[in-house]
């Protein structure tokens, strides 16, 4: 069983690009997270998907960034007139169901952005 | 503010050594995790610990969950240069298990 995949695992844009971030869940997940890793960091929340649904996207900037989880296919999370601060490890996750707090979530290995 | 506080953020010791890492909260946690991340990788999951005071043994490491669910402890015995990492706590707030908040994490170098 495949786990979290995420792709490109490495992006180069330059300012004002935009920049397209994939995430396939783990075979049999219906909820997609994605975080940002900036350096020495923890992980920040940024959006909470099901599919076809966002359910909770208190932790994007409220422009230039959008996320969606179609029906069929991966997960994009789509950056648009990119900028320096953005650069940043971006982390998909993935759940069976609702996050319980006895469920897990899998992470896949990340994309790292470098805007210059 | 950060929601979980982490300490050390930096901890370098000699292989064999014991260790305690420390992630502490104002708040109150349906639930802790424990993830360890190497360079490059996505963080990976340890332990959750759900009841206050739990504690959960995972071969040398053993985490516990603070008694009214602010806090939790991550003790590594006999430390080996493989333990080396990132080590991040994250937690559901009561009434939010959809978002999980992350701590900076402590990042942990063995020397051997």
């Amino acid at each position: 069983n495949a786990g979290v995949m995420q792709n490109p695992r490495h992006l180069v844009r330059r300012r004002g690009q935009e920049a397209r971030l994939r995430c396939s869940p783990m075979k049999g997940h219906s909820h997609v997270y994605w975080y940002r890793q900036l350096p020495e960091e923890g992980l920040k929340f940024m959006v909470y998907l099901q599919k076809e649904n966002i359910i909770d996207e208190s932790g994007m900037p409220k422009e230039r960034f959008s996320a969606e989880f179609p029906k069929e296919g991966p997960s994009i999370l789509r950056i648009q007139q990119v900028v320096r601060g953005d650069s940043a490890a971006y982390f998909c996750a993935s759940s069976p169901l609702l996050l319980l707090n006895t469920d897990t979530q899998y992470f896949g290995p990340g994309t790292r952005l470098t805007v210059l | 503010t950060q929601l979980l506080e982490q300490s050390p953020q930096f901890l370098s010791i000699q292989e064999g050594e014991n260790l305690t890492v420390y992630c502490n909260s104002s708040s109150v946690f349906s639930s802790l995790q424990w993830y360890r991340q190497e360079p490059g990788e996505g963080p990976v999951l340890l332990v959750t610990v759900v009841t206050g005071g739990e504690v959960k043994k995972l071969k040398r490491l053993t985490f516990q969950f603070g008694d009214a669910r602010k806090d939790s402890s991550l003790h590594i015995t006999a430390a080996q240069p493989g333990d080396t990492g990132l080590y991040l706590c994250a937690g559901a707030e009561i009434g939010r298990d959809d978002k999980i908040i992350f701590g900076k994490g402590t990042r942990l170098h063995i020397l051997p």
